[in-house]
C-alpha cells in the first residue's frame, strides 16, 4: 500500500458544484494531516489542517478517520478560482518526522 | 517578510556539470526540506535539516548534497547533473514545536533542465 494515495482525477465539475476528494495513508502512527493547494507551475500553499474531530473554513470541508486511515476535503459551491491540484499530506509518524505528501488530485471548475 | 526565497527560477546545465541551488527563509523556522516534483511522481523528499547543524536524507538523496549553511540558509547541490535530474525543486520550511506545528511553507521552485 503506498504511504499516501489519492485518485488523480481529473475531476470536471461546473460552478457551483460540491465535489469530494479522498485520500487514505499506511502509517497508523501518522498525527498530522494536511490539505495543501497547488496551481499549476506554482509552490504547494496549505490549504487546511485536518483534525479529528474535522473541520471547516468557509466552502471547505476537512475530515479525517483514523480508524479507516482516511481523509477527506469537501468543496462546496465550486468557484473558478478552485481550479487546482489537491494534495494530501500526512506526516511519517509521531513527533518531528517528515511529511509524505500525496501525488495530488487535479479540479477544473468549468463555467 | 519575504517567506521563502529561492534562485535561480530557472536553470539549464549540461550532463557532468555541477550547481548549487540556494533557498533562504525569514520566519524563523527550525526545519528545512529540498523535494523535487516530477509529472506523475507527486513531491519526494531528497534531503532535510531538522535543526541547524544537522542534515538528513529523504526518499530521493542520490546524486545530491546539502549544507544548512545557518539558521535560515540550506542549499541543495548538485555534484555530476544527469538528465534524471531534469525536474522542479522545491525548498520548504517549518517551526517544529509542540502541538503538531509542522505546517511547511514552499518557495517558488527552480525549474531545472539538464541535457
Amino acid at each position: 500500500r503506498k504511504e499516501v494515495e489519492q485518485d488523480p482525477g481529473p475531476f470536471n465539475v461546473p460552478e457551483g458544484a460540491t465535489v469530494a476528494f479522498n485520500c487514505t495513508y499506511s502509517n497508523s502512527a501518522s498525527q498530522s494531516f494536511f490539505w495543501y493547494r497547488q496551481d499549476c507551475r506554482k509552490e504547494p500553499k496549505l490549504l487546511m489542517s485536518v483534525y479529528s474531530s474535522g473541520n471547516e473554513d468557509g466552502r471547505f470541508t476537512a475530515q479525517l478517520n483514523r480508524a479507516s486511515q482516511y481523509i477527506s476535503l469537501l468543496i462546496r459551491d465550486s468557484k473558478l478560482s478552485d481550479s487546482a491540484t489537491y494534495l494530501c499530506v500526512v506526516n511519517k509518524g509521531s513527533g518531528n518526522t517528515p511529511l509524505v505528501f500525496g501525488k495530488g488530485t487535479r479540479l477544473s471548475v468549468i463555467a | 517578510n519575504a517567506g521563502v526565497t529561492q534562485t535561480p527560477k530557472f536553470q539549464v546545465l549540461k550532463t557532468g556539470q555541477s550547481m548549487t541551488l540556494q533557498c533562504a527563509q525569514d520566519m524563523n523556522h527550525n526545519s528545512m526540506y529540498w523535494y523535487r516534483q516530477d509529472p506523475g511522481m507527486g513531491l519526494r523528499l531528497i534531503y532535510y535539516s531538522a535543526s541547524e547543524g544537522t542534515t538528513d536524507k529523504g526518499e530521493v538523496p542520490n546524486g545530491y548534497n546539502v549544507s544548512r549553511l545557518n539558521k535560515r540558509e540550506f542549499s541543495l547541490r548538485l555534484e555530476s547533473a544527469a538528465p534524471s535530474q531534469t525536474s522542479v525543486y522545491f525548498c520548504a520550511s517549518s517551526h517544529i514545536g509542540t502541538g503538531n506545528t509542522d505546517t511547511q511553507y514552499f518557495g517558488p521552485g527552480t525549474r531545472l533542465t539538464v541535457l
